[in-house]
């Protein structure tokens, strides 16, 4: 049964920093693993989508690494903004077949000024 | 503005009442999803609908009672819930194929008195 990990539960950064959010799952046939970003109280908005045959993607100042072998996704934020708080999810696809992807309890960040 | 707008954004109900959350999403896609987030808790995937046909239903209680009448709205009927159904309900629409990046609306806030 696929399990998807997200630690720290929560993590506190002066602004600028460069900084790294984990993500642990527990089976490596993966179909893909998004990450996605909440704001208190409302929905989730997309990121970046990794595909199993991928290994990065990016956009702006964020970068996601796939390493299915070991089972770990990183998000990487570049020049940590206070607009960055928010909670960070990861979820897992997994391979076709399936339209339930597996979430973590995600990443509480918060950027201080 | 995401794509997917869901209405009322809170309901507050006591368990004896029956109400309806709506979702509708404007970006063409085939599928559409009901999740529940409950505090320190994953997402928990409650419906899916493909091209209007139910996909998946993860053993949710008989009260939650999901409907799709076309490939754009999505409906959730809820009757004689329990407090611990308290909960941010989000529905996200997805298209199938190697680009399935979900897209959530901004949720129902629910608290069950």
């Amino acid at each position: 049964k696929q399990e998807v990990t997200q630690i720290p539960a929560a993590l506190s950064v002066p602004e600028g920093e460069n900084l790294v959010l984990n993500c642990s799952f527990t089976d490596s046939a993966i179909y893909n693993l998004q990450w996605f970003r909440q704001d208190p109280g409302k929905g989730l908005t997309s990121l970046l989508l990794i595909q199993s045959s991928q290994r990065e993607q990016t956009s702006g100042r964020l970068n996601a690494s796939l390493d299915k072998s070991s089972g770990r996704s990183t998000l990487y934020i570049a020049a940590s903004q206070p607009g960055d708080s928010a909670t960070y999810l990861c979820a897992v696809k997994p391979p076709s077949g399936t339209y339930k992807y597996i979430f973590g309890t995600g990443t509480r960040l918060k950027v201080l000024a | 503005e995401t794509g997917v707008t869901q209405t009322p954004r809170h309901l507050v109900m006591g368990m004896t009442n029956k109400k309806s959350l709506k979702c509708e999403q404007h970006l063409g896609h085939n599928a559409m999803y009901w999740y529940k987030q409950s505090a320190k808790k994953p997402l928990e995937l409650m419906f899916v609908y493909s091209l209007e046909e139910r996909v998946e239903n993860n053993s949710v209680p008989s009260r939650f009672s999901p409907e799709c009448p076309n490939s754009s709205h999505l409906f959730l009927h809820l009757h004689t819930l329990q407090p611990e159904d308290s909960a941010l309900y989000l529905c996200a629409s997805s298209r199938q194929g190697p680009d399935e990046k979900l897209f959530f609306g901004s949720g129902t806030q629910l608290s069950v008195l």
